[in-house]
């Protein structure tokens, strides 16, 4: 199977660290992305993981462990800005569609 | 930097009406692929194509169809429209249809079915 499992919502404090943890059974992919999205507008690539270990890019870091089907993104020094949908997505070869998990609702407060 | 595009944004129909929605790649992206994305939900794969080639298809009904044209365009045919088929349409592009290529999505279609 390929489901993908997220926390629904979470809320975090500006200026404070996040982590959005994402899991997946083993059998399905080749690689995790994620991405964020504002409600009503398109998803904009964040980060992307096909081997094991830390990507880091800016304020944003993804964690791939296949082994594991577990997966996360880090976002630091949050802004308000950041309150979006975050979404693990998961692609396969061949074909190269993604599957999306169900997405965290991100809530930055003061 | 040049985005994907999509049009129309918004589209308003009737049950049992056509709809015709057109993506362009980035330049130079010869893969595109279609999403669906219902109120509340994840998107969900529709289809893909490489160099005008279907490569890949998921949950796309029959009443659907698509192609990717010579200049890589898309387009999205929905036929017999239902109530149900009320959703964003995001199409995505990347530089190639190999696993890991980054997919960029573009602003995305709202149709509504009254």
């Amino acid at each position: 199977g390929q489901n993908i499992d997220q926390p629904t919502e979470m809320t975090a404090t500006e200026g404070a660290i996040v982590q959005i943890n994402c899991t997946y059974q083993t059998s399905g992919f080749n690689g995790l992305f994620w991405y964020q999205q504002h409600a009503g507008e398109a998803p904009t690539f964040l980060s992307y993981n096909v081997l094991d270990g830390l990507e880091e890019k800016g304020r944003f870091s993804s964690f791939l462990s296949r082994s594991k089907g577990y997966s996360y993104l880090l976002l630091k020094e949050l802004q308000m800005k950041d309150s979006a949908s975050y979404l693990c997505a998961g692609f396969t070869g061949g074909g190269n569609k993604l599957t999306f998990g169900t997405g965290t609702q991100l809530k930055v407060e003061l | 930097a040049a985005g994907v595009i999509q049009s129309p944004r918004h589209l308003i129909k009737e049950k049992r009406e056509t709809a015709t929605l057109k993506c362009y790649p980035i330049p130079r992206h010869d893969t595109v692929y279609w999403y669906q994305q219902g109120p509340g939900q994840d998107p969900q794969f529709l289809i893909s194509f490489y160099e005008k080639m279907q490569s890949d298809k998921g949950s796309i009904p029959d009443r659907f169809s698509a192609q990717q044209f010579s200049d890589y365009h898309s387009e999205l045919n929905m036929s017999s429209l239902e109530l149900g088929d009320s959703a964003l349409y995001f199409c995505a592009s990347s530089p190639g249809g190999q696993g890991g290529d980054t997919q960029y999505f573009g602003p995305g279609t709202r149709l509504t079915v009254l």
